[in-house]
């Protein structure tokens, strides 16, 4: 079964880091571009960042960018978002998420459960 | 960025309805649109892939169409199980890839 298990969320101060994680099973992870997904509280979808199947490209929203790091490491099927100067707006569900292609069609599937990260002092 | 615009935001429906979410781009996207389901609490599920393509194991009541700004989710026969949020995607700006603000389906 391929299946993707987010960790690491919690409650943090504004100003404060945390790194979530995201472990990948039932499938080629190092064949796979990656990507992070938040939702805030009752609030839609947005993309935050995306690592390619290597992790030679990477690309960030403008609302994380210089903040936030993405990474993986291939050998232990796991994906990396390290969250610096965490803001109250940065509170939100996160998701990670593989891309799939069909010919020069891609979409997300499947997405982790999600961790959810609380900033607030 | 491409800017996603979902209409309605919510919409009151009784089961066994027709169903028709829109979602228009601020430009061209040709069919790099996706749909997902989400339901409350859990992770958005992938419906429509390339704007008409249903997802192996989706039920054939959902379908979608459109190219270039303006598409359609489809519901054919809303079952009890289909009410949730759904949410267009578009996948033509890579790696950018903007959603728009969700469609509520709530039980009349």
């Amino acid at each position: 079964e391929v299946q993707l298990v987010e960790s690491g969320g919690g409650l943090v101060q504004p100003g404060g880091s945390l790194r979530l994680s995201c472990a990948a099973s039932g499938f080629i992870f190092s064949a796979n571009t990656m990507n992070w997904v938040r939702q805030a509280p009752g609030k839609g979808l947005e993309w935050i960042s995306y690592i390619s199947s290597s992790g030679s490209t990477i690309y960030y929203a403008d609302s994380v960018k210089g903040r936030f790091t993405i990474s993986r490491d291939n050998a232990k099927n796991s994906l990396y978002l390290q969250m610096d100067s965490l803001r109250a707006e940065d509170t939100a569900v996160y998701y990670c998420a593989r891309e799939v292609y069909y010919g020069d069609k891609h979409w997300f599937d499947p997405w982790g459960q999600g961790t959810l990260v609380t900033v607030s002092s | 960025d491409i800017q996603m615009t979902q209409s309605p935001s919510s919409l009151s429906v009784s089961v066994g309805d027709r169903v028709t979410i829109t979602c228009r781009a601020s430009q061209s996207i040709s069919s790099y649109l996706n749909w997902y389901q989400q339901k409350p609490g859990k992770a958005p599920k992938v419906l429509i892939y390339g704007a008409s393509s249903l997802q192996s194991g989706v039920p054939s009541r959902f379908s979608g169409s459109g190219s270039g700004t303006d598409f359609t989710l489809t519901i054919s026969s809303l079952q009890p199980e289909d009410f949730a949020t759904y949410y267009c995607q578009q996948s033509y700006s890579i790696p950018r890839y903007t959603f728009g603000q969700g469609t509520k389906l709530e039980i009349k």
